[in-house]
């Protein structure tokens, strides 16, 4: 069964501060990998994709399928990066289909 | 651009009682999603449509139906409430090689 974990629920860093929010998977085949983002009393958007390899607002992720990881990383946090971030992975070409994980809520102290 | 709209924004519920969420979207876009959000617990897949009239069962399904007679709604019918889908209820709309594009969510509670 294919399975997302996010080991932390709470993650708290000072701005200016590197963060790294971590993601380990279980899925057998190639999923795509995404990181979703919720801020406060928004809707839930997409933040990186790993097919992209875009960087978005400072974040990047690396898929490792050796260690079968997509951490998201930011070199130098900000107050307005708090918000509740989800990984989530899907088969190939079926993005309708998301597993998420339980999310983690980062808090950039000022 | 409205995206995807959801309606009711809130909603409370009796234990039995049946009620309809509502999901429109205005991107022409072939797949639509409903999951729910619970404390502690993530997303998770409820139904799912890859096309009008075509639907199919995500990771929890059970006291809920859904169809999909158009491109655009995608409406989610709980047939009994119970209080155990006291939940936030979104809907999501996608089309191959896009990302998903979520609604703002629909808060239920059932007593």
């Amino acid at each position: 069964a294919q399975r997302v974990t996010q080991p932390e629920k709470l993650l708290s860093v000072f701005k200016g501060a590197p963060v790294e929010l971590k993601c380990n998977y279980s899925y057998s085949g190639s999923p795509e990998l995404f990181w979703y983002v919720q801020y406060s009393r928004q809707r839930l958007q997409l933040l990186l994709r790993h097919i992209s390899r875009e960087s978005i607002k400072g974040f990047t992720a690396d898929l490792n399928k050796g260690e079968t990881s997509f951490h998201l990383k930011k070199p130098f946090a900000q107050e307005e990066d708090s918000a509740m971030y989800y990984c989530a992975l899907s088969p190939r070409g079926s993005n309708y289909k998301l597993t998420f994980g339980k999310g983690t809520l980062l808090t950039v102290n000022p | 651009n409205a995206g995807v709209t959801q309606t009711p924004k809130f909603q409370v519920l009796k234990t039995g009682q049946s009620m309809t969420l509502q999901c429109a979207q205005d991107m022409n876009h072939e797949y639509m999603s409903w999951y729910r959000q619970d404390p502690g617990m993530g997303l998770r897949l409820i139904h799912y449509s890859v096309g009008a009239g075509i639907t199919d069962q995500g990771e929890v399904p059970n006291g809920y139906n859904v169809s999909r007679s158009t491109t655009e709604d995608f409406p989610l019918r709980l047939l009994s409430a119970a209080p155990s889908q006291t939940s936030v209820y979104f809907c999501a709309s996608s089309r191959t090689d896009s990302e998903a594009f979520f609604g703002q969510g629909t808060r239920l509670t059932v007593v």
